[in-house]
Parts: structure tokens; sequence; C-alpha cells
């Protein structure tokens, strides 16, 4: 059983450019996070998708946006890159009632020249 | 979200117990403490998620006191796979799995051969 699965595993762009990153959810999961990990800091909570539609955001610009797919896999959009963008892209997947059952894939590593 | 306050950093030797104690002072009734793991270009792990007293598994114990402003993770007799950040996480997060995680920059465990 696959667990979840993000692409590309690594991305180098330069700054004002636009930038999608993908996850795959665990099989059986509805539900997905994104969180942003700046190197030495914990993870930072993005947004959160389920039935297709943005649910809970944090303290992100407008330049972050999503998208989740009718087979629950998700996109991570950030437009008009800055240097700060750069950091480790987590996708999280879980499901409602599911307790404390969050996946996390193991990141996509975005840098900004 | 309840705040937490963990060590930076540890150091211990293989073969040692280790024990990685959170401060959460301003804990609420509904709230449950959870620790992840984080290996380096990984996502975090969910290690363990107890409410009160002691919660003890495979890979971990967990100790609450009654008034719950703390909690200690124990891991016994540690190996030097188990070098990586620890993240205590408090909030309600009992029976759903839709809920933002709220990660603070964790504690950075060193095992020593």
């Amino acid at each position: 059983d696959a667990g979840v699965t993000q692409s590309p595993t690594h991305l180098i762009k330069t700054r004002g450019q636009q930038v999608t990153l993908r996850c795959s959810p665990k099989s059986g999961h509805d539900t997905v996070s994104w969180y942003q990990q700046a190197l030495g800091q914990g993870p930072q909570f993005i947004f959160q998708y389920y039935e297709e539609e943005e649910r809970q955001r944090g303290n992100f610009p407008d330049r972050f946006s999503g998208h989740q797919f009718p087979n629950y896999s998700s996109e991570l959009n950030v437009n008009a890159l800055l240097l700060g963008d750069s950091a480790l892209y987590l996708c999280a997947s879980s499901f409602d009632l599911g307790d404390y059952g969050y996946t996390f894939g193991s990141g996509t590593r975005l840098t900004v020249v | 979200l309840a705040k937490t306050t963990q060590p930076i950093s540890m150091d211990s030797y293989e073969g040692q117990e280790v024990n990685i104690t959170c401060s959460h002072n301003n804990i609420a009734t509904n709230d449950y403490i959870t620790w992840y793991q984080q290996f380096p270009s990984q996502g975090p792990r969910f290690i363990i998620q107890g409410y009160k007293t002691k919660v003890t598994n495979e890979v971990a114990s967990l100790f609450i006191p009654a008034d719950r402003k703390s909690s200690t993770l124990s891991l016994p007799r540690v190996s030097l796979s188990d070098t990586a950040v620890y993240y205590c996480l408090v909030g309600d997060m009992g029976r759903t799995g839709r809920r933002a995680l709220t990660f603070g920059s964790g504690t950075r465990l060193q095992v020593q051969p």
C-alpha cells in the first residue's frame, strides 16, 4: 500500500516564475494538507483540501493556491516565486474520523534562485 | 492551539533511554498531546498520542502528569537511527483527521555511538 507520493522530489526555479507541485494521498485518505518547511524550522500549515474545496488556510499569501481532483490527489501552485519560497513542501493526507492518522510524504525540495 | 516549549537539542548515546519534555501550560480540556518524528529530507511521522497518564506503544512511551501542563516522550534504548527532530503538538486532534497541525521548532536529538 503506497503512502503519500509527491512529485517532483527536487525543483529549481527562478524568481518570478510559477511552480506546480503534486501529491497523491495514501489509499483510503480523502483529505490533503500542504505544509511549507524552511530549513531548521518546523512545518507551517498552508491549506487543506477535501471534497475538492479549500477548507482551511494558514497565513500564506494568495500566491499560494491549490486544487484537489476527484481522485483526491492535489496540486500546490505558487506564483511569482520569491527567494523566500525556497523550502521543503510537504503533503499530508488523512481522513475524517481518522484520529491522528496523518501521513506525510517525503516532500518536494524547491529552490528559488 | 496551545503553545508548546521543548528543548532545542539533546545528545545521547546508543543504548540509553532518552526523555524529551514538552511544556504546554495553556493546554485546553479537549486537547491531546501528539509527538512526531522527522528525519532529514522526509516528512514527519506520527509516534504517539495521549490525553492523560501514560501511553505506550512499540516505539515510545508518553508520560502526562495529572495537571497535563507538560508531557515527556520516552525513547527506550536509543540507536543511531533515532537521530531525528521530535515535535510535540498540542491540540484538539481527537476523532478527526481534518485539523491543521501546528508544529514548533522541535527538539533535535543526536545519538552518538
